[in-house]
């Protein structure tokens, strides 16, 4: 069975484009978290999509924004980049009590 | 509040045991996770624990939850050199019909052959 997928692994962007990273979570899953994870820094929340409906979100500004599919798969867009947006993106799906992760999306921002 | 508090470095030599432990604030959370995070990767779930649990093992990792104290602990016995790595805790707590979980900053583990 596939795990947690994200894509793309690497991406390269300038100050003031629009990223957009992709999740898909493990077939039966409903519920897709995404985090950002900065260099030497631990997991911050940024949303949580269950259903198709965005559950809640941390304490990010409104440019990182996302959605989720019927198929269940999501998508983090994060527009007008900062050089601080820099960071590797982590998207997690569940199932209970377990909560798996993808290997994550590592963003530059130049 | 949302803290989850865990020490940011632990030292120990191969074959000592290791304890990293965490500490949380929210008594409604459901479940308390540890994570394993190598250079370069996403997370690896390592085990987890019901809160109305106090203990649970496999294999080489103990897990340990005191919930009036809410400490959570994590003890790898014959610790190895592939062991070191960043290890983050966390707790998931009912939220709109699911679940939301909050990560400490993570403890990195150096194992010393």
């Amino acid at each position: 069975e596939a795990g947690v997928t994200q894509s793309p692994t690497h991406l390269i962007k300038t100050r003031g484009q629009q990223a957009t990273l992709r999740c898909s979570p493990i077939s039966g899953h409903t519920s897709v978290y995404w985090y950002q994870q900065a260099l030497g820094l631990g997991l911050q929340f940024l949303l949580w999509y269950d259903e198709g409906e965005e559950r809640n979100r941390g304490n990010f500004p409104p440019r990182f924004s996302g959605r989720q599919f019927p198929n269940y798969s999501s998508e983090l867009n994060v527009n007008a980049l900062e050089l601080e947006d820099s960071a590797l993106y982590l998207c997690a799906s569940r199932t209970g009590g377990e909560l798996f992760f993808g290997e994550g999306s590592r963003l530059t921002v130049l | 509040g949302e803290d989850v508090e865990q020490s940011l470095f632990l030292s120990v030599r191969e074959g000592d045991s290791s304890v990293i432990n965490c500490t949380y604030t929210d008594s409604s959370s459901t479940y308390l996770y540890w994570y394993k995070q190598e250079p370069g990767a996403g997370l690896q779930l390592l085990t987890y624990i019901f809160s109305n649990m106090d203990m649970k093992q496999d294999q080489r990792l103990t897990v340990l939850l005191n919930k009036k104290d809410k400490h959570l602990s994590l003890r790898i016995a014959d610790t190895q050199t592939g062991d070191s790595a960043i290890y983050f805790c966390a707790e998931s707590r009912g939220h709109t019909g699911g679940f939301k979980t909050i990560f400490g900053a993570g403890t990195r583990l150096f194992v010393k052959a």
